[in-house]
Formats: C-alpha cells, sequence, structure tokens
C-alpha cells in the first residue's frame, strides 16, 4: 500500500485479557517502530526493528509487551494480561533507516480500551 | 533521564497571527532534533535539526536550534485554520523521546 497501515483501528477488550496489534510498514522501509499516546501525553517509544538487527526494546514498559517482525514487514504488537493503563493509541511507524531514520511516516494507529 | 518539555500546552491565535512554539531538552548523546505536526492521530514530519543556529524551512514554517541553551523554537507565520493541530517536538538521543505537544487552534 501506498502509506503504514495498521489493525484494527478500535479494540476494546477486558482486562486480562491478550490482544495483539498489527502494522503493515511501507514496502521498502527496513526501519519499523512502534509507540504509544496516553490521554494528554506525548509519544512514548515502545520498541525500534531495523533490518535484521536484535531489535531495540528499552521501551516496552513491562514483560506483559513484546512485538515481532516477521520477513523483515509486518510487526505484531502483543500485550498480555491487559490492564487499564494500557488504554492508549498504539503508533506504528516506518522509514527507510539509516541516513533517513527520522523522516518517520506513522500509520493510523489503534485505539485500545481495557475495561 | 532524557526529557523534552514544550511550552505553551495550548495555544489559541487568530488567523494571520504569527506563532512561536518552544521546546527545550534534556537527552544524552544528541543526535537530532525533530518536530512533527499530529493531526487526527497520525504525526507528520516537519523539520529534523541538527546544528545549532541554522535554521529550516518550509513555506510559512521555519525552525531553529540552539544546542548551547538546549531548546528550539518553531515559528508559524501569517496562520491559517489549517495548521490547527498538535505540535510534537522530539529528540533523538539515545532514544527517541517526545515532548507532550502544543496544541495549537486557528480561529478564523
Amino acid at each position: 500500500g501506498a502509506g503504514v497501515s495498521q489493525s484494527p483501528s478500535n479494540k476494546v477488550t477486558e482486562k486480562g485479557k491478550d490482544v495483539e496489534l498489527r502494522c503493515d510498514p511501507i514496502s521498502g522501509h527496513t526501519a519499523l517502530y512502534w509507540y504509544r499516546q496516553s490521554l494528554g501525553q506525548g509519544l512514548e517509544f515502545l520498541i525500534y526493528f531495523q533490518g535484521n538487527s536484535a531489535p531495540d526494546k528499552s521501551g516496552l514498559p513491562s514483560d506483559r509487551f513484546s512485538a515481532e517482525r516477521t520477513g523483515g514487514s509486518v510487526s505484531t504488537l502483543t500485550i498480555q494480561r491487559t490492564q487499564q493503563e494500557d488504554s492508549a493509541v498504539y503508533l506504528c511507524a516506518s522509514s527507510l533507516g539509516g541516513t533517513h531514520y527520522y523522516e518517520q511516516y506513522f500509520g493510523p494507529g489503534t485505539r485500545l480500551t481495557v475495561t | 533521564e532524557d526529557k523534552v518539555v514544550q511550552s505553551p500546552l495550548s495555544l489559541v491565535v487568530h488567523e494571520g497571527d504569527t506563532v512561536t512554539l518552544n521546546c527545550s531538552y534534556e537527552v544524552t548523546n544528541f543526535r537530532s532534533l525533530l518536530w512533527y505536526k499530529q493531526e487526527k492521530k497520525a504525526p507528520t514530519f516537519l523539520f529534523m535539526l541538527t546544528s545549532s543556529g541554522i535554521e529550516k524551512k518550509s513555506g510559512r514554517l521555519s525552525s531553529i536550534l540552539d544546542k548551547k541553551e538546549l531548546f528550539s523554537i518553531l515559528n508559524i507565520t501569517a496562520t491559517q485554520t489549517g495548521d490547527s493541530a498538535i505540535y510534537l517536538c522530539a529528540v533523538d538521543g539515545n532514544k527517541l523521546v517526545f515532548g507532550a505537544g502544543t496544541i495549537l487552534r486557528v480561529k478564523s
């Protein structure tokens, strides 16, 4: 597709359930990022994938959060045993990486509501 | 801990006004400062600044970085209602850290 896509656009889940959020980056982009944006907060970095290198997981808030990127393309962010404080908009971005790492193209986000 | 602080938190102006948005930071291993415009959910990239005193300009928007005083400003001249958005500042150090943003509302 022409841009970064994410699914679902909205997800409501009960506390304690697991959720999976999907991101399809722009074709050819080697770098992929996950962020979350809570109400009234700035974007919070979660995890970064660059090519075949080991991902930078330094932003993941707890071990309930994990992400994988299969075949250097699609990425899935998984949140296990969701808590109410996980409610946020989860944004995915991709970039060409290398010297163009900064020009990130964001997807429309997934709004997660944990009840 | 790396920190990015934006001010003001929100701003309401009339069309045609000029606005200045501020971003101050404390980060280790500074690489660059980035400005984004966020409408609805997805931010769009505006500028990347790496060197002090060099103005980046795109139409009515311009930005400059002061690495000695650790801040950047984003100027918007002749504002239009389409400029209404959240403006995010981010600093790339050991990782990308975003400020909370400035909510700009331009009234017609």
